[in-house]
């Protein structure tokens, strides 16, 4: 049964990178059709997507973040993480990493969703 | 950078009765869409994907329509795990995925 986990510090410093990693066991990273997501929940508020990569290194970002993250994979460690710079109080969330089901084709593409989350991890931006 | 808009935002409901939500994208997204829910302190969970196709093990009262820019989510007799917050998610040809910002089913 595929599992993630998020891991990290869930204290960061205003103006500091927030880095968190996500490890998959239970299957491959490296699986065809597979992406794998961060998303983020302020306290109290909706769900946001920041970003996904696929196991070739090929990322998306939510444009709104885009200037500020960066999604890198690792696939002999079976992780991938994230990298939030310039953070703000703004940026006080809960960070779930998930498993994205996405077929592409030349002309055609498919979405199956989010299916396998990770728990969330907590992370409090203050000084 | 496609908006998802949600309505309600809550929805009072009582043990039994139907519960339709909505979703509207600010442009086509096809069938690319996904329904999540959500209970307090949980990770979302998948309901719906390609906008009527039940995820594994998610039961028949749990029901999605639309295609284009409108869409529906349909609780056919809400049971009381199925108070909680739903998301819909679309995903488009960038590979940019945007949540709406939820609705509410609360016992009424």
């Amino acid at each position: 049964q595929l599992q993630l986990q998020e891991s990290g510090p869930g204290l960061v410093k205003p103006s500091e990178t927030l880095s968190l990693t996500c490890t998959v066991s239970g299957g491959s990273i490296s699986s065809s059709s597979y992406y794998w997501g961060w998303i983020r929940q302020p306290p109290g508020k909706g769900l946001e997507w920041i970003g996904s990569i696929y196991y070739s290194g090929s990322t998306y970002y939510n444009p709104s973040l885009k200037s500020r993250v960066t999604i890198s994979v690792d696939t002999s460690k079976n992780q991938f993480s994230l990298k939030l710079s310039s953070v703000t109080a703004a940026d006080t969330a809960v960070y779930y990493c998930a498993r994205q089901t996405t077929v592409v084709t030349p002309g055609y593409y498919y979405y199956y969703g989010m299916d396998v989350w990770g728990q969330g991890t907590t992370v409090t931006v203050s000084s | 950078e496609i908006v998802m808009t949600q309505s309600p935002a809550t929805l009072s409901v009582s043990p039994g009765e139907r519960a339709t939500l909505s979703c509207r994208a600010s442009q086509s997204v096809s069938s690319n869409l996904a329904w999540y829910q959500q209970k307090p302190g949980q990770a979302p969970r998948l309901l719906i994907y390609g906008a009527s196709t039940r995820a594994t093990g998610i039961p028949a009262r749990f029901s999605g329509s639309g295609s284009g820019t409108e869409f529906t989510l349909t609780i056919s007799s809400l049971q009381s795990e199925d108070f909680a917050v739903y998301y819909c998610q679309q995903y488009n040809n960038a590979g940019e995925l945007t949540f709406g910002g939820g609705t509410k089913v609360e016992i009424k």
